[in-house]
């Protein structure tokens, strides 16, 4: 079954540590993204990414980076410069040159950092 | 830049009643409009999307929407609610290359 997977489903990390989510899909998308969810608001967008070894910023990049070096995968890190980590992540891909624009999701991961 | 607002972060309805989450957009150009369900800790399905054509949509598990350019609305419906449809519905709308998403609304259905 074609989908997309992240893991860990839980990441526990210590403050000032780096932590790397995994994105991977297998829907041969083009584009990719990374959200964030927070309590009681909507999910608001991090990077993206529309094709291999290309990808933009999106409203609130700062503290995280991500590379994009295989059409599959697109892995986030959460560097030490985010001040506030602890949410809940979401990757999603969808098919460049569709005018439907409809966006698949993964489950999720949810980082706590204490 | 593109915006979407949900009316009503809680939602609160009797099982059988009617089922309505509002949604407004603004944009310049002809949206296309989603309506996506989380389920605790899950990530988002799709429910229905508006691109082009018939105005009114009808999506998966009951709920359908009506796309109104004159109210810049797209608000989501369902005739009869099922305990089932407890979860949160977020509001999309595509441009530039990026959804853009309301802040969701918390459907809660009373036994």
């Amino acid at each position: 079954d074609g989908g997309i997977t992240q893991s860990p489903k839980y990441l526990f990390r210590k403050e000032g540590q780096n932590v790397t989510l995994s994105c991977e899909q297998n829907l041969n998308h083009d584009a990719m993204y990374w959200y964030r969810q927070d309590p009681g608001q909507g999910l608001r967008l991090i990077y993206y990414s529309q094709i291999v070894n290309d990808f933009q910023k999106g409203d609130i990049a700062e503290g995280y980076s991500v590379s994009r070096e295989k059409k599959e995968s697109f892995p986030l890190t959460v560097t030490s410069a985010q001040k506030n980590p602890t949410a809940f992540y979401l990757c999603a891909s969808t098919t460049d040159g569709t005018i439907t624009y409809e966006q698949y999701f993964g489950p999720g991961t949810r980082l706590t950092v204490t | 830049a593109q915006s979407v607002t949900q009316l009503g972060s809680h939602v609160s309805v009797s099982e059988g009643a009617l089922v309505l989450l509002r949604c407004n957009y603004s944009s310049s150009v002809p949206p296309y409009l989603f309506w996506y369900v989380q389920y605790p800790n899950q990530g988002l399905q799709l429910l229905l999307k508006y691109t082009t054509g018939a105005t009114l949509v009808k999506g998966i598990n009951g709920f359908e929407a009506e796309f109104k350019k004159s109210e810049t609305s797209f608000h989501l419906t369902k005739p009869s609610a099922h305990m089932s449809d407890a979860a949160e519905y977020f509001c999309a709308s595509w441009g530039s290359n990026m959804l853009t998403f309301g802040g969701g609304t918390r459907l809660m259905v009373k036994p």
